[in-house]
């Protein structure tokens, strides 16, 4: 089925280590975002990216990088990995810059970092 | 800047009750509105939309109207089922100049249906 594919699906980090979270999705859109949502706060933008090779900050995009090297693939990365990044990412994709078709969300990745 | 503000949860309802989740919104321009739901363990999913005032959008017998006079975007079931029972998100979509838009969301609602 056509979608945001989202890996891992669930990760446990030791403080200060890295990792990569892949988006992947097959529905030639332009637009990608990564998400983060914690509880009692919705969801809060991280980065994204109008385009491949094009990359731009959300509302809070300290502690993470991204890369989108190919249309299809969004990459999220934490470099040194904290307590307080502790949450559920979500990806999403957009045909249009205006969202009015809706995003395509993934099924998220629960990140515990101790 | 752009905000979102729903009731807050959560919210239990018996099985054919009638349910409604408040939404208002504070953004420049003309705005499109949207409401999602996230069952759980999943993503969120695209539930409905509107695009312009006075716009009703609907689906799975869900309907919100874009009410530019009094910023509001509510979202309404007539009967709600067990299977309802998820995380209800309402978003707007706006511009953040240059091209460029931005999807903001509410903090969610969570309804549980009981039978």
């Amino acid at each position: 089925n056509a979608g945001v594919t989202q890996t891992p699906k669930f990760r446990v980090l030791k403080t200060g280590q890295s990792m990569t979270l892949l988006c992947a999705q097959d529905m030639n859109h332009e637009y990608m975002y990564w998400y983060r949502q914690d509880p009692g706060m919705g969801l809060r933008l991280i980065h994204y990216s109008v385009g491949e090779g094009t990359t731009a900050k959300g509302e809070v995009p300290d502690g993470y990088n991204v890369s989108r090297l190919k249309k299809q693939n969004f990459l999220l990365g934490l470099e040194s990995a904290a307590p307080s990044q502790t949450s559920v990412y979500f990806c999403a994709s957009s045909y249009g810059r205006q969202g009015r078709d809706g995003y395509t969300f993934g099924s998220g990745t629960r990140l515990t970092v101790v | 800047g752009d905000s979102v503000t729903q009731m807050e949860g959560p919210v239990t309802l018996s099985e054919e009750a009638f349910l409604t989740i408040n939404c208002t919104y504070t953004a420049t321009g003309y705005p499109s509105l949207f409401w999602y739901v996230q069952y759980p363990g999943e993503g969120l999913q695209l539930l409905l939309k509107a695009t312009k005032a006075d716009d009703k959008g609907s689906n799975k017998g869900f309907e919100a109207t874009y009410r530019k006079e009094t910023t509001s975007f509510h979202l309404e079931k007539g009967s709600v089922q067990v299977s309802d029972s998820a995380v209800y998100f309402c978003a707007l979509s706006s511009s953040k100049g240059a091209g460029s838009y931005q999807l903001t969301f509410g903090k969610g609602t969570k309804l549980s249906v009981i039978p």
